[in-house]
């Protein structure tokens, strides 16, 4: 069975402090690696789609990694506009994501 | 801009009522669809998959006569919430499969039953 794991479940940053977010993941067969980014009462948007270990994408701030266990998702000097739930999922032999249960990024101005 | 649409975007009904939901995708053509339900504070749960021109296939545990799907073309998928009970109150999301495989949600409709 396809899993995922995210940490931490929640992360306060200050303004400009980087970090990163963990997604680890078991799955059998991966066809893909997504990041989406959720804001509350709305619905998740794209952010990175990862492929294969190795695999390096970055987005004005945010920058996704991929091993073949995990992936990363690297926020650079954050802004309190980047405050949101950050949501990773895999698809394996099907077309469906199982996604993790997220980590809430809180960044203070 | 939007890949996906919602409709409605917020519903509130008597318990007992059918409430119907609308997921179009609005930049290609999607074969296949999914629509998702989400608790507060929660992740997304996958209910079912719908497939242009044929029955949509339903996650364990998913009722398949209460949550009804039609998926009548290559636009628009339609989950119907059948008789819905205060436990059917949820965040209901759909999204679209791109041939890439990447997949673009809506932007959810919460329902609420009395």
């Amino acid at each position: 069975e396809d899993q995922v794991t995210q940490s931490p479940e929640a992360l306060r940053l200050q303004e400009g402090e980087s970090s990163s977010l963990n997604c680890s993941y078991t799955v059998s067969g991966l066809r893909g690696l997504f990041w989406y980014r959720q804001d509350p009462g709305k619905g998740p948007e794209f952010l990175f789609t990862l492929y294969s270990a190795g695999e390096e994408k970055e987005k004005e701030r945010l920058k996704a990694t991929l091993t073949k266990k995990e992936s990363f998702l690297h926020i650079t000097a954050p802004k309190p506009e980047d405050s949101a739930t950050y949501l990773c999922a895999v698809q394996g032999g099907s077309e469906k994501l199982v996604f993790g249960k997220g980590t809430k990024l809180t960044v203070n101005p | 801009g939007a890949v996906v649409s919602q409709h409605p975007s917020r519903v509130i009904c008597k318990s007992g009522t059918s409430v119907k939901i609308e997921c179009r995708s609005l930049d290609f053509q999607a074969t296949t669809m999914f629509w998702y339900r989400q608790f507060p504070k929660k992740s997304l749960m996958l209910m079912a998959t719908s497939n242009e021109g044929s029955k949509a296939t339903y996650e364990q545990g998913v009722e398949k006569d209460k949550f009804l799907i039609n998926h009548a073309s290559l636009t628009l998928s339609t989950l119907t919430v059948t008789s819905a009970h205060p436990e059917d109150s949820s965040f209901y999301i759909c999204s679209v499969s791109r041939v890439d495989n990447e997949q673009f949600f809506g932007p959810g409709t919460r329902l609420t039953v009395l």
